[in-house]
């Protein structure tokens, strides 16, 4: 079974200062991870992933994540917060294994609302 | 290039009577997989298809929920007999066949019911 866990409900920022979201997963093998971001009422958007290579994987509207296997964590990063990226922030899994129907499914964490101050 | 349309946007229905969510993927994908977000919490997986084949149902409520993606036309999520329960967001998403598939889902805008 895969699961994501997202320790905050909630991460205040103020403006200009650099933010973290955090994101630790659980795989049986290698992992696929994940980053979407959800304003309010709309769908999901995807951010960035991880597949395979760099462990620093940059992605868009000047996010980044780091990728740490021995600490299980992908964590969500940006140098210089804005008021916009204000949203919900989700960290999904997928393991990279096709053992079965189930391998295709991301499963998601519960989400963490970034909330930028001006 | 349309993305994943989903309709309606959003769904008012009364206990008892039944939804019905549609969903087209993104030109090119063939996979359909249904997600539910209840207020307050994150996405859970409902189902996964592929034209015509429930790949993996092992998200869907045993009872008054089922799904189909037929040859023509769109996937489309049927929930009868609706309870209060049952108000949430539902958000399909697609992707590409076979090793086009790098794991990353497109999402629609997601259709809203509530049960009144």
């Amino acid at each position: 079974a895969q699961s994501v866990a997202q320790p905050e409900d909630q991460v205040n920022v103020a403006e200009g200062n650099p933010l973290t979201v955090k994101c630790t997963y659980s795989v049986s093998g290698n992992p696929y991870l994940f980053w979407y971001v959800q304003y309010p009422n709309r769908g999901l958007q995807f951010l960035l992933k991880y597949i395979t290579g760099d462990n620093l994987v940059k992605g868009s509207y000047g996010f980044e994540a780091e990728f740490n296997k021995s600490q299980t964590s992908f964590h969500l990063k940006k140098p210089s917060a804005l008021v916009s990226d204000s949203a919900l922030y989700f960290c999904a899994v997928r393991d990279k294994r096709r053992s079965g129907a189930g391998s295709y499914q991301l499963t998601f964490g519960k989400g963490t609302k970034l909330s930028v101050i001006p | 290039n349309a993305g994943v349309m989903q309709n309606p946007r959003h769904l008012v229905r009364r206990r008892g009577q039944e939804a019905r969510l549609r969903c087209s993927p993104m030109k090119g994908h063939s996979h359909v997989y249904w997600y539910r977000q209840l207020p307050e919490e994150g996405l859970k997986f409902m189902v996964y298809l592929q034209k015509e084949n429930i790949i993996d149902e092992s998200g869907m409520p045993k009872e008054r929920f089922s799904a189909e993606f037929p040859k023509e036309g769109p996937s489309i999520l049927r929930i009868q007999q609706v309870v209060r329960g049952d108000s949430a967001a539902y958000f399909c998403a697609s992707s590409p066949p076979g090793l086009a598939f790098t794991g990353e889902l497109f999402f629609g805008e997601g259709s809203r019911l509530t049960v009144l």
